[in-house]
Protein backbone atom coordinates (compact mmCIF):
# COMPACT_ATOMS: atom_id res chain seq x y z
CA UNK A 1 0.00 0.00 0.00
CA UNK A 2 1.39 3.49 -0.75
CA UNK A 3 1.80 5.66 2.05
CA UNK A 4 2.25 9.56 1.77
CA UNK A 5 4.73 11.25 4.79
CA UNK A 6 4.89 15.54 5.11
CA UNK A 7 7.55 16.75 7.27
CA UNK A 8 7.38 18.63 9.49
CA UNK A 9 4.16 18.50 11.20
CA UNK A 10 4.05 22.46 11.66
CA UNK A 11 6.61 25.02 11.44
CA UNK A 12 6.55 28.54 13.11
CA UNK A 13 8.93 30.95 11.39
CA UNK A 14 9.51 34.49 11.04
CA UNK A 15 9.13 37.04 8.40
CA UNK A 16 12.67 37.04 5.96
CA UNK A 17 13.22 33.73 7.69
CA UNK A 18 14.28 30.18 4.94
CA UNK A 19 11.54 26.90 4.72
CA UNK A 20 11.59 23.91 3.58
CA UNK A 21 8.72 21.59 3.49
CA UNK A 22 9.16 18.02 2.66
CA UNK A 23 6.69 15.53 0.98
CA UNK A 24 7.92 11.67 0.72
CA UNK A 25 5.66 9.18 -1.55
CA UNK A 26 6.19 5.31 -0.98
CA UNK A 27 4.73 2.20 -3.17
CA UNK A 28 4.38 4.38 -6.08
CA UNK A 29 6.74 3.91 -8.79
CA UNK A 30 6.52 7.54 -11.00
CA UNK A 31 3.84 9.49 -9.78
CA UNK A 32 2.58 12.62 -10.33
CA UNK A 33 3.33 15.16 -7.41
CA UNK A 34 1.42 18.11 -6.48
CA UNK A 35 1.72 21.26 -3.39
CA UNK A 36 -1.23 22.86 -2.45
CA UNK A 37 -1.43 25.43 -0.32
CA UNK A 38 -5.07 26.25 1.83
CA UNK A 39 -5.20 29.83 4.15
CA UNK A 40 -6.74 29.01 7.46
CA UNK A 41 -10.70 28.20 6.83
CA UNK A 42 -10.04 28.76 3.11
CA UNK A 43 -9.66 26.30 -0.21
CA UNK A 44 -6.90 25.05 -2.00
CA UNK A 45 -4.71 26.25 -3.93
CA UNK A 46 -2.52 24.02 -6.73
CA UNK A 47 1.15 25.86 -6.06
CA UNK A 48 2.97 23.50 -8.39
CA UNK A 49 2.63 19.81 -10.15
CA UNK A 50 5.24 17.55 -11.33
CA UNK A 51 5.12 14.51 -13.54
CA UNK A 52 8.74 13.49 -13.08
CA UNK A 53 12.29 13.97 -11.42
CA UNK A 54 13.73 17.16 -11.91
CA UNK A 55 10.48 18.66 -13.63
CA UNK A 56 8.39 21.13 -11.93
CA UNK A 57 5.31 23.18 -13.51
CA UNK A 58 4.16 26.02 -11.74
CA UNK A 59 0.83 26.91 -11.61
CA UNK A 60 0.68 29.96 -9.02
CA UNK A 61 3.56 32.04 -8.32
CA UNK A 62 3.14 32.95 -4.39
CA UNK A 63 7.28 33.46 -4.03
CA UNK A 64 8.00 29.60 -3.66
CA UNK A 65 9.91 26.90 -5.78
CA UNK A 66 9.69 23.29 -5.65
CA UNK A 67 11.98 20.56 -6.82
CA UNK A 68 11.96 16.70 -7.44
CA UNK A 69 15.23 15.46 -6.36
CA UNK A 70 14.00 12.14 -6.49
CA UNK A 71 11.31 9.90 -8.17
CA UNK A 72 9.67 9.55 -4.48
CA UNK A 73 10.21 12.97 -2.58
CA UNK A 74 9.02 16.50 -3.86
CA UNK A 75 10.31 19.92 -1.63
CA UNK A 76 9.00 22.91 -1.53
CA UNK A 77 10.59 25.76 -0.47
CA UNK A 78 11.49 29.75 -0.10
CA UNK A 79 14.35 32.06 0.69
CA UNK A 80 12.59 34.84 2.57
CA UNK A 81 9.24 33.77 4.09
CA UNK A 82 6.21 36.27 3.48
CA UNK A 83 2.99 36.42 6.53
CA UNK A 84 0.95 35.82 3.71
CA UNK A 85 3.14 32.02 2.96
CA UNK A 86 1.10 31.26 6.48
CA UNK A 87 -1.55 28.13 6.17
CA UNK A 88 -1.58 24.45 5.26
CA UNK A 89 0.11 22.90 2.81
CA UNK A 90 -0.55 19.95 1.58
CA UNK A 91 1.27 17.26 -1.05
CA UNK A 92 -0.90 14.90 -3.32
CA UNK A 93 0.02 12.14 -5.56
CA UNK A 94 -1.75 10.86 -8.57
CA UNK A 95 -0.96 8.22 -11.14
CA UNK A 96 -1.42 9.42 -14.68
CA UNK A 97 -3.98 8.20 -16.93
CA UNK A 98 -8.12 7.17 -16.95
CA UNK A 99 -9.61 6.86 -14.10
CA UNK A 100 -6.13 6.63 -12.07
CA UNK A 101 -6.15 10.80 -12.50
CA UNK A 102 -7.47 10.84 -8.69
CA UNK A 103 -5.19 12.53 -6.51
CA UNK A 104 -4.42 11.50 -2.65
CA UNK A 105 -3.28 13.99 -0.27
CA UNK A 106 -0.82 13.80 2.61
CA UNK A 107 -1.23 14.98 5.97
CA UNK A 108 -0.18 18.67 5.30
CA UNK A 109 2.27 20.82 7.08
CA UNK A 110 1.01 23.78 8.87
CA UNK A 111 3.19 27.04 8.54
CA UNK A 112 2.76 30.06 10.69
CA UNK A 113 4.56 33.25 9.37
CA UNK A 114 5.43 35.97 12.19
CA UNK B 1 -11.53 27.58 -17.79
CA UNK B 2 -13.36 25.57 -15.00
CA UNK B 3 -15.04 26.54 -11.84
CA UNK B 4 -16.78 24.66 -8.73
CA UNK B 5 -19.19 26.54 -6.46
CA UNK B 6 -20.49 25.16 -2.83
CA UNK B 7 -23.01 27.83 -1.99
CA UNK B 8 -23.56 26.13 1.58
CA UNK B 9 -20.65 27.23 3.51
CA UNK B 10 -21.92 26.41 6.90
CA UNK B 11 -24.41 23.41 7.24
CA UNK B 12 -25.67 21.34 11.01
CA UNK B 13 -27.47 18.88 11.06
CA UNK B 14 -28.79 16.31 13.74
CA UNK B 15 -27.58 13.31 14.72
CA UNK B 16 -29.20 10.53 12.68
CA UNK B 17 -31.04 12.78 10.13
CA UNK B 18 -30.12 12.82 6.20
CA UNK B 19 -27.24 15.55 4.72
CA UNK B 20 -27.58 17.09 1.13
CA UNK B 21 -24.48 19.30 0.47
CA UNK B 22 -24.32 21.03 -2.85
CA UNK B 23 -21.88 21.50 -5.42
CA UNK B 24 -22.64 23.18 -8.82
CA UNK B 25 -19.31 23.39 -11.73
CA UNK B 26 -19.14 24.92 -15.08
CA UNK B 27 -17.26 23.40 -17.73
CA UNK B 28 -16.94 23.21 -21.56
CA UNK B 29 -17.50 18.98 -20.87
CA UNK B 30 -18.03 16.77 -18.28
CA UNK B 31 -15.61 17.20 -15.96
CA UNK B 32 -13.97 14.16 -13.08
CA UNK B 33 -15.82 15.22 -10.10
CA UNK B 34 -14.52 14.52 -6.38
CA UNK B 35 -15.65 14.66 -3.11
CA UNK B 36 -12.78 15.23 -0.41
CA UNK B 37 -13.28 15.50 3.53
CA UNK B 38 -11.53 17.47 5.88
CA UNK B 39 -11.65 16.70 9.54
CA UNK B 40 -10.13 19.12 11.76
CA UNK B 41 -6.48 19.86 11.44
CA UNK B 42 -6.00 17.22 8.79
CA UNK B 43 -5.40 16.70 5.64
CA UNK B 44 -8.02 15.72 2.86
CA UNK B 45 -9.64 12.50 2.62
CA UNK B 46 -11.21 10.84 -0.87
CA UNK B 47 -14.85 10.12 -0.46
CA UNK B 48 -15.97 9.13 -3.89
CA UNK B 49 -15.41 10.15 -7.74
CA UNK B 50 -17.14 10.14 -10.82
CA UNK B 51 -15.72 9.90 -14.00
CA UNK B 52 -18.35 7.96 -16.50
CA UNK B 53 -21.31 5.89 -16.05
CA UNK B 54 -24.14 5.63 -13.40
CA UNK B 55 -24.50 8.86 -12.44
CA UNK B 56 -25.06 7.95 -8.90
CA UNK B 57 -21.35 6.81 -7.39
CA UNK B 58 -20.86 4.71 -3.72
CA UNK B 59 -18.14 6.46 -1.72
CA UNK B 60 -17.05 5.47 1.96
CA UNK B 61 -18.91 5.65 5.24
CA UNK B 62 -22.70 5.72 3.60
CA UNK B 63 -21.69 8.82 1.47
CA UNK B 64 -23.00 8.90 -2.09
CA UNK B 65 -22.95 11.71 -4.84
CA UNK B 66 -25.43 11.95 -7.84
CA UNK B 67 -24.05 13.50 -11.05
CA UNK B 68 -26.34 15.61 -13.52
CA UNK B 69 -25.40 16.66 -16.66
CA UNK B 70 -28.09 18.96 -17.17
CA UNK B 71 -27.71 20.76 -14.07
CA UNK B 72 -24.08 20.67 -13.79
CA UNK B 73 -23.94 19.20 -10.35
CA UNK B 74 -22.61 16.69 -8.17
CA UNK B 75 -24.75 16.67 -4.69
CA UNK B 76 -23.05 14.40 -1.71
CA UNK B 77 -25.14 12.71 0.28
CA UNK B 78 -26.25 10.51 3.24
CA UNK B 79 -29.26 9.07 4.54
CA UNK B 80 -27.97 9.17 8.46
CA UNK B 81 -25.41 11.55 9.77
CA UNK B 82 -23.28 10.54 13.08
CA UNK B 83 -21.28 13.18 15.23
CA UNK B 84 -17.94 11.84 13.38
CA UNK B 85 -19.34 13.42 10.42
CA UNK B 86 -18.07 16.83 11.42
CA UNK B 87 -16.15 18.48 8.81
CA UNK B 88 -15.26 20.39 6.31
CA UNK B 89 -16.40 18.99 2.48
CA UNK B 90 -14.97 20.07 -0.78
CA UNK B 91 -16.23 19.21 -3.58
CA UNK B 92 -13.47 19.52 -6.63
CA UNK B 93 -13.64 18.62 -10.95
CA UNK B 94 -10.60 17.88 -13.03
CA UNK B 95 -10.06 17.42 -16.53
CA UNK B 96 -9.50 14.38 -18.17
CA UNK B 97 -5.38 14.21 -18.57
CA UNK B 98 -5.48 17.48 -16.80
CA UNK B 99 -3.32 18.34 -13.68
CA UNK B 100 -5.29 21.14 -12.17
CA UNK B 101 -7.73 19.94 -9.30
CA UNK B 102 -10.13 22.62 -8.72
CA UNK B 103 -11.46 22.96 -5.23
CA UNK B 104 -15.26 24.66 -4.08
CA UNK B 105 -15.12 26.70 -1.12
CA UNK B 106 -15.62 23.90 1.30
CA UNK B 107 -18.89 23.18 3.03
CA UNK B 108 -18.35 22.97 7.01
CA UNK B 109 -21.06 20.39 8.45
CA UNK B 110 -21.36 20.45 12.14
CA UNK B 111 -23.07 17.34 13.38
CA UNK B 112 -25.10 18.48 16.67
CA UNK B 113 -26.22 15.36 19.47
Amino acid sequence: AQTIHQWPVAEIKAVGSPLSLGCTIKGKSSPNLYWYWQATGGTLQQLFYSITVGQVESVVQLNLSASRPKDDQFILSTEKLLLSHSGFYLCAWSLWGGNQDTQYFGPGTRLLVL
Amino acid sequence: AQSVTQPDARVTVSEGASLQLRCKYSSSVTPYLFWYVQYPRQGLQLLLKYYSGDPVVQGVNGFEAEFSKSNSSFHLRKASVHWSDSAVYFCAVSMKGGRALIFGTGTTVSVSP
